[in-house]
């Protein structure tokens, strides 16, 4: 079966803790993203990685942090210094080799920081 | 930096209906993208469209790729209750840019 996982699909942690997010794809994609939803709200990018053992920040970068050293893999770490890191949380990736490339998103991880 | 409007923020329908809904840039785009979000999942691709003046279908759904490259339209014909959730439009000027998202619209439909 292939796609984009990510788990646990509820994740519930005590404030003050660092929690991290799991995102696996078998796409053999290229590109992966972390995005941050709140209730009612858009898509906010918070770091993406285009090649193995390299990433951006996106536009609310701080208080995360992520690794990829594998290209299958781009976990996300939600640390304590996350003034308010209760969301839902999407990870999405693309192959990049071409103009019909198109973004793929996983089914998500809800976050509440109790 | 870049952003995308989308118009309207929200629509409450009666089933059966047609639904129009926009996606207006500041910016040229190569690549427009159509997502639906159900509740409590991820988006989902609904329409990709790559060339301007470009119209396709998925369906019920229609979607065009402004001829001005900066803006496109989406099109649901006679809506069901499972057309409920968030419509989100997305461009991409190049393969190596990332993919801006609009704030999405969403809908609702009565039955």
């Amino acid at each position: 079966d292939g796609g984009i996982t990510q788990s646990p699909k509820y994740l519930f942690r005590k404030e003050g803790q660092n929690v991290t997010l799991s995102c696996e794809q078998n796409l053999n994609h290229d590109a992966m993203y972390w995005y941050r939803q709140d209730p009612g709200q858009g898509l906010r990018l918070i770091y993406y990685s285009q090649i193995v053992n390299d990433f951006q920040k996106g536009d609310i970068a701080e208080g995360y942090s992520v690794s990829r050293e594998k290209k299958e893999s781009f976990p996300l770490t939600v640390t304590s210094a996350q003034k308010n890191p209760t969301a839902f949380y999407l990870c999405a990736s693309r192959r990049m080799q071409g103009a019909s490339d198109t973004q793929y998103f996983g089914p998500g991880t809800r976050l509440t920081v109790l | 930096g870049q952003q995308l409007n989308q118009s309207p923020q929200s629509m409450f329908i009666q089933e059966g209906e047609d639904v129009s809904m926009n996606c207006t840039s500041s910016s040229i785009f190569n690549t427009w993208l159509w997502y639906k979000q159900d509740p409590g999942e991820g988006p989902v691709l609904l329409i990709a469209l790559y060339k301007a003046g470009e119209l396709t279908s998925n369906g019920r759904l229609t979607a065009q790729f402004g001829t001005t490259r900066k803006d496109s339209f989406l099109n649901i014909s006679a809506s069901i209750p499972s057309d409920v959730g968030i419509y989100f439009c997305a461009g991409q000027r190049t393969s190596y840019d990332k993919v801006i998202f609009g704030p999405g619209t969403s809908l609702s439909v009565i039955p």
